[in-house]
């Protein structure tokens, strides 16, 4: 099956900075990416995502980039804020829709 | 997105029961899915609920420990049986509607066995 690796698994910013967070995948028919955020006591909110046939997707502060050939993609935090603070996973699925999913990284904002 | 729920929220049970979560979609959708989260985890997909036919169960995941009914598009449910401490986890449905690809998730249902 699918395995998606992410990392880093904790990542600490300062305020206004950017993040970075990488994942990749190992199924090459894989074709949809989402991220999820995850506050505490949350469920995982979609927050954005990106298919096989585009290589960057862009909303306001948050950016997704996919390397199909490496097979590996990004997401990226510009500007970031206390609210940003999160658990952020990345999921890889083919065309049944089952996520598979990075074990997750946990973003800490500093003030 | 879809308005999803599901209950209860949270229980907490006896070893060697069993208990039946409930996921309620507010719209008709393609996909329905369960998945597990244990304590400070990621994600796993437990099966994939099929409506008006069996669900389709990942490797490590069989019917016997959790039975899924899917009676029709909006509606499905998720049984774990026989519990032990090991099945202590958040349960969570999604769904992912008509001609999307994205999944929405509900908000789970924080289950304590004792």
């Amino acid at each position: 099956g699918e395995n998606v690796e992410q990392h880093p698994s904790t990542l600490s910013v300062q305020e206004g900075d950017s993040a970075v967070i990488k994942c990749t995948y190992s199924d090459s028919a894989s074709n949809y990416f989402p991220w999820y955020k995850q506050e505490l006591g949350k469920r995982p909110q979609l927050i954005i995502d990106i298919r096989s046939n585009v290589g960057e997707k862009k909303d306001q502060r948050i950016a997704v980039t996919l390397n199909k050939t490496a097979k590996h993609f990004s997401l990226h935090i510009t500007e970031t804020q206390p609210e940003d603070s999160a658990v952020y996973f990345c999921a890889a699925s083919q065309m049944d829709y089952k996520l598979s999913f990075g074990a997750g990284t946990t973003v800490t904002v500093r003030a | 997105s879809a308005v999803i729920s599901q209950k209860p929220s949270r229980d907490i049970c006896q070893r060697g029961t069993s208990l039946t979560i409930q996921c309620q979609v507010d719209s008709q959708v393609t996909m329905m899915f369960w998945y597990r989260q244990q304590p400070g985890q990621s994600l796993t997909l437990i099966a994939t609920a099929n409506q008006g036919s069996e669900a389709t169960y990942e490797s490590g995941f069989v019917i016997d420990k959790f039975p899924i009914s899917r009676p029709n598009l909006t509606f499905s449910t998720l049984t774990v049986s026989n519990m032990s401490p090991e099945d202590s986890s958040i349960y969570l449905c999604s769904v992912v509607r008509q001609g999307g690809n994205e999944q929405f998730f509900g908000p789970g249902t924080r289950l304590t066995v004792l």
